[in-house]
């Protein structure tokens, strides 16, 4: 069964300054990656996804992340946050050939943006 | 507006009184699932549909009950609620079971 780690539950940093978020993940099959972002009191948003194709993937609001097959990871990273990126952000696995409705997420890192 | 809806919002209960949250989405996704959120927890899968008649159970199914009668609505039922069951809610639906569009939540207390 595969697996979401999230490594850091909190990460504080201040304003302009550039942050990885990371996430590691447990699968004997191929996978696809995603991750969302939560704003206070919302629902998910999907930032990016990794499906195929080249191993670095950019999505909204400046974030790209690096699918990393041999480390088995999929960093999330800003190079300069801003006050607005303060949220929780979830990483999420699904499996290739697996059952298609089944999606597993990370228990989610709280980016904490400070002026 | 392309959006997946989700009510009631807020709903707190008593232990033992069945309650529905109803889903809907207008986007014709084929994908639906139903999620709760937890502190610490993330984001655990309850039950998911492909299709029309067509659920399977996720992570953490005991004790609730889906329905997918149509392509739009998928309500999530609570024949017994307990307090375990106090969480934030949430339905997603997806066209090809890649990406995911979630709604704005539900946020249940049994008592």
């Amino acid at each position: 069964a595969q697996s979401v780690t999230q490594l850091d539950s909190q990460v504080p940093v201040f304003e302009e300054a550039p942050v990885e978020l990371r996430c590691n993940y447990s699968s004997s099959v191929s996978v696809y990656l995603f991750w969302y972002v939560q704003y206070p009191n919302q629902g998910l948003q999907l930032l990016l996804k990794y499906l195929s194709g080249s191993t670095l993937v950019k999505g909204i609001n400046g974030f790209e992340a690096e699918f990393n097959k041999s480390q088995t990871s999929f960093h999330l990273r800003k190079p300069s946050v801003h006050i607005s990126d303060t949220a929780e952000y979830f990483c999420a696995v699904r499996t290739y050939g697996g059952s298609q409705g089944n999606l597993i997420f990370g228990k989610g890192t709280k980016l904490s943006v400070k002026p | 507006e392309a959006q997946v809806t989700q009510n009631p919002r807020y709903l707190i209960t008593v232990t033992g009184k069945k309650l529905t949250v109803t889903c809907s989405q207008n986007m014709n996704h084929e994908y639906m699932s139903w999620y709760r959120q937890d502190p610490g927890l993330g984001l655990r899968q309850i039950y998911y549909s492909m299709n029309v008649e067509v659920t399977d159970k996720g992570d953490v199914p005991e004790g609730y009950k889906v329905s997918r009668k149509e392509k739009r609505n998928f309500p999530l039922i609570l024949e017994s609620p307990s307090p375990n069951q106090t969480s934030l809610y949430f339905c997603a639906s997806s066209p090809q079971g890649y990406e995911q569009y979630f709604g704005p939540g539900t946020r249940l207390t049994v008592t």
